[in-house]
């Protein structure tokens, strides 16, 4: 089974901070990785496939990157809409999820 | 627009059994490959099923398989889990996906699931 990573679990932030959340895989997935945003009581919503392909929609704050073990998101200036969960997702081989990294305010 | 309006939990003893429902709608149903993903009471996010388009290609997670058994119904735009043999650690919420890759575009809001004596 390939095993996720996210790396913190929790950060603080302020509004219009630049925000980078890391996410590694135990093995090799190419670029075989998505990204979610989950808010409390709410299901999680793509924001990023392919690693690095943004879900239509989703603002261009919002950027992915990484290839192989290792993959960013990054958000380059945190909105108030932006406090939430966000989960890491391999599709390398079946379907697994890191354990999540909630984004608070500071 | 799409939904996907999950339907079918609530509290049941170790040992029983519930069958989820998940009704499609706003868009093509059998043109889309199916989930099932859980989440434990301030946990994470766990995959537990996939479907192929027509059915003919199912995967389980370890956790559950042997106990739960995922399947659709293309002309009722409808995906169905069966849970048998249900354990307090299934305790969860239980979200539908669709995927037209592999990676989950649109979710349900979820049913609550709760195993309980």
């Amino acid at each position: 089974d390939i095993q996720m990573t996210q790396s913190p679990s929790t950060l603080s932030a302020s509004v219009g901070d630049r925000v980078t959340i890391t996410c590694r895989a135990s093995q090799n997935i190419n670029n075989w990785l998505a990204w979610y945003q989950q808010k409390p009581g709410k299901a999680p919503s793509l924001l990023i496939y392919k690693a690095s392909t943004l879900e239509s929609g989703v603002p261009s704050r919002f950027s992915g990157s990484g290839s192989g073990t290792e993959f960013t998101l990054t958000i380059s200036s945190l909105q108030p809409d932006d406090f939430a969960t966000y989960y890491c997702q391999q599709y390398d081989s079946f379907w697994s999820f890191g354990q999540g990294t909630k984004v608070e305010i500071k | 627009q799409v939904q996907l309006v999950e339907s079918g939990g609530g509290l049941v003893k170790p040992g029983g059994s519930l069958r989820l429902s998940c009704a499609a709608s706003g868009f093509f149903f059998s043109d889309y490959y199916m989930h099932w993903v859980r989440q434990a009471p301030g946990k994470g996010l766990e995959w537990i099923s996939y479907i192929s388009r027509d059915g003919d290609a199912i995967y389980y997670a370890d956790s559950v398989k042997g106990r739960f058994t995922i399947s659709r119904d293309n002309a009722k735009n409808s995906l169905f889990l069966q849970m048998n043999n249900l354990r307090v650690e299934d305790t969860a919420v239980y979200f539908c996906a669709r995927a037209s890759d592999f990676w989950f575009d649109y979710w349900g809001q979820g049913t609550l699931v709760t195993v309980s004596s």
